[in-house]
């Protein structure tokens, strides 16, 4: 069965770099979230959306910004990157269409490592 | 507000032994969905189970169990015989019905020696 699709799978950028992270949903899904692990930490919520509309906004920084395509990729921009900005990104899809939650499919994530 | 709270941090087992990983969740809502999600070292997301609101019947799935009690807003993990294969970090979750965002705990990290 297809997955949720996260590229790249590593990433190192240096400082004040910009980083794009890419994520692709389950076919179908309608809603696509993004996800931040620093080490040792539990996911934070950053941003999610719903039929390409941006529907929830969490802890996510000035400096990045998301959106989601006709194709219903996502992408996670982020620039003027900073060390504590090294975590591992999760996208995840699920469909809420109808009123519900059926559950959350996340990808594998980007490790991404500021130097 | 919601909130996910797991007490213990960190959980060290010896092969075979049962296990049990607390999780006590705050929400007002009355419709929310509850998950665990287990972290091994290579970092993916593995879901294990989703439990919404209106079904306290406890589950069983192998080894694993869980125990959904809303009188005290826990939901309990168990893993009887543990393996070292069960060595991981284990997050609980909880989200609402429409919202959809996941709130997750602070996560506990087994571990299984032989």
């Amino acid at each position: 069965a297809a997955g949720v699709i996260q590229s790249p799978r590593h990433l190192i950028k240096e400082k004040r770099e910009t980083a794009t992270l890419k994520c692709y949903p389950i076919p179908r899904h309608d809603t696509v979230y993004w996800y931040q692990q620093g080490p040792g930490q539990d996911p934070q919520f950053l941003i999610s959306f719903y039929e390409k509309m941006q529907s929830d906004k969490g802890s996510i920084p000035d400096r990045f910004s998301a959106q989601q395509f006709s194709d219903y990729h996502s992408e996670l921009n982020m620039s003027s990157l900073e060390l504590g900005d090294s975590a591992l990104y999760f996208c995840a899809s699920s469909l809420r269409r109808y009123g519900t939650n059926y559950g959350y499919t996340f990808g594998s994530g980007t490790r991404l490592t500021v130097v | 507000a919601q909130k996910v709270t797991q007490a213990q941090t960190e959980i060290s087992v010896v092969e075979k032994e049962d296990v049990t990983l607390d999780c006590v969740y705050e929400t007002r809502d009355t419709t929310y969905y509850l998950f665990w999600y287990k972290q091994p070292p290579s970092g993916e997301l593995v879901f294990l189970i989703r439990r919404n609101s209106f079904d306290e019947q406890n589950e069983i799935s192998g080894r694993y169990s869980w125990n959904f009690q809303k009188s005290t807003s826990s939901f309990n993990f168990t893993i009887t015989a543990s393996q070292v294969v069960d060595s991981a970090v284990y997050f609980c979750a909880l989200s609402e019905l429409q919202g959809g965002k996941l709130i997750f705990g602070q996560g506990t990290e087994l571990s299984v020696k032989p």
